[in-house]
């Protein structure tokens, strides 16, 4: 079965302290990773994606095919980063998009 | 571009009413999606489309209905709500082709059922 699982509901830390959101899934094929964020009042958008290999806003993932995680880091957090993050995975095959989402990790960057 | 828009942002209904969720998008995106978004849950695909005319389920279709007979519009429909309906609903859409991982979302609908 394809599955998302993000293991922690509400991630605490400091400004300045390195940020690490767990994501790990589950899907037979080769996956497509995504990380979506919902600042508040605002809209949920895309943040990065495996594939591109990028870095947004001072976040990185890397695609662990051997652990099946795709973690989501920082190394100094800002307050600006508080938000809902969302790992998500491209489900199926052919063009449909679908994407399943994990259940979400709140970040909350304390000053 | 407006984007993605939805309507109505609140509502209250009382169990057994129905209603009509409308999505509008004004990129020319092919693709629309209508999930609900629950604590704990995250967000989960109830409905989708590829294109005008055509739709399919998601993951928790059951309880809903969608239409999409204009290419920019996609509605969601509750025909008799429930309470376990009470969710925040999020539409979204993307381009066909290599771009359909990025999905564009609206604003969300806060929707409670009594």
């Amino acid at each position: 079965a394809q599955r998302v699982t993000q293991p922690e509901k509400l991630l605490s830390v400091f400004k300045g302290a390195p940020v690490e959101l767990k994501c790990n899934y589950s899907y037979s094929g080769s996956p497509e990773l995504f990380w979506y964020v919902q600042y508040s009042r605002q809209r949920l958008q895309l943040l990065l994606r495996h594939i591109s290999r990028e870095s947004i806003k001072g976040f990185t993932a890397d695609l662990n095919k051997g652990e099946t995680s795709f973690h989501l880091k920082k190394p100094f957090a800002q307050e600006e980063d508080s938000a809902m993050y969302y790992c998500a995975l491209r489900s199926g095959s052919g063009n449909t998009g679908k994407l399943i989402f994990g259940q979400g990790t709140t970040l909350q960057v304390k000053p | 571009n407006a984007g993605v828009t939805q309507t109505p942002k609140f509502r209250v209904l009382k169990t057994g009413q129905s209603m009509t969720l409308l999505c509008a998008q004004d990129m020319n995106h092919e693709y629309m999606y209508w999930y609900r978004q629950d604590p704990g849950m995250g967000l989960r695909l109830i409905h989708y489309s590829v294109g005008e005319g055509t739709t399919a389920k998601g993951e928790v279709p059951d309880g809903y209905n969608v239409s999409r007979l204009k290419k920019q519009n996609f509605l969601l429909g509750l025909e008799s709500a429930a309470p376990s309906q009470t969710s925040v609903y999020f539409c979204a859409s993307s381009p066909p082709g290599l771009r359909t991982d990025t999905q564009y979302f609206g604003p969300g609908t806060r929707l409670t059922v009594l």
